[in-house]
């Protein structure tokens, strides 16, 4: 059974940087093809796809956030780590994390995501 | 980049109806289409993978259609539990993984 689980601050000031943990059970980072991702869904709004990380350590992210994004795994420990900087009010929102099991298919189990609210 | 749209944004619809929504892609993305439903305060889940394949215990009034850059999801006879967002996204480009901006059913 793949359970996926965010961890990380609930509260971040303006410039600061996010840091997010996703940790999984149920499958294996080593294992081929498969990958684990990152989505956020401001209040209200839809949701945007920031980042992904591969078996292989390949990283894929949002091309209008990708200077701010880092994305990293720790394939011992089953986490998958994000980082974001200079955040901003409107980087306020629920982060999601997701497996995918091979490029080019769909995010089929998801974590039941963590708010974070920007705010001085 | 690979854009999507949805149409229409919104809907009301009764219990029973037939519900199609409408995903477009800006460029082909052969069958690299997924749905997803969303709702209040929880994660996506998804629906149809691949333009057209039932995710294993999705029912089966839920069915996908279309390739290229074209797609719809149908919910065949709209039932009490359906009311949701529900999402399109693209997995043809493994560089960028882009959702479209969703479709709200509720209650006509």
């Amino acid at each position: 059974q793949i359970t996926l689980k965010e961890s990380g601050p609930t509260l971040v000031k303006p410039t600061q940087t996010l840091t997010l943990t996703c940790t999984f059970s149920g499958f294996s980072l080593s294992t081929s093809g498969v990958g684990v991702g990152w989505i956020r869904q401001p209040p209200g709004k839809a949701l945007e796809w920031l980042a992904l990380i591969y078996w292989n350590d390949d990283k894929r992210y949002s091309p209008s956030l990708k200077s701010r994004l880092t994305i990293t795994k720790d394939t011992s420990k089953n986490q998958v780590v994000l980082t974001m900087t200079n955040m901003d009010p409107v980087d306020t929102a629920t982060y999601y994390c997701a497996h995918t099991k091979v490029a080019g298919s769909p995010f089929d189990y998801w974590g039941q995501g963590t708010l974070v609210t920007v705010s001085s | 980049d690979i854009q999507m749209t949805q149409s229409p944004s919104s809907l009301s619809a009764s219990v029973g109806d037939r519900v199609t929504i409408t995903c477009r892609a800006s460029q082909s993305i052969s069958s690299y289409l997924n749905w997803y439903q969303q709702k209040p305060g929880k994660a996506p889940k998804l629906l149809i993978y691949a333009a057209s394949s039932l995710q294993s215990g999705v029912p089966s009034r839920f069915s996908g259609s279309g390739s290229g850059t074209d797609f719809t999801l149908t919910i065949s006879s709209l039932q009490p539990e359906d009311f949701a967002t529900y999402y399109c996204q693209q997995s043809y480009s493994t560089r960028v993984f882009t959702f479209g901006p969703g479709t709200k059913v509720d209650i006509k």
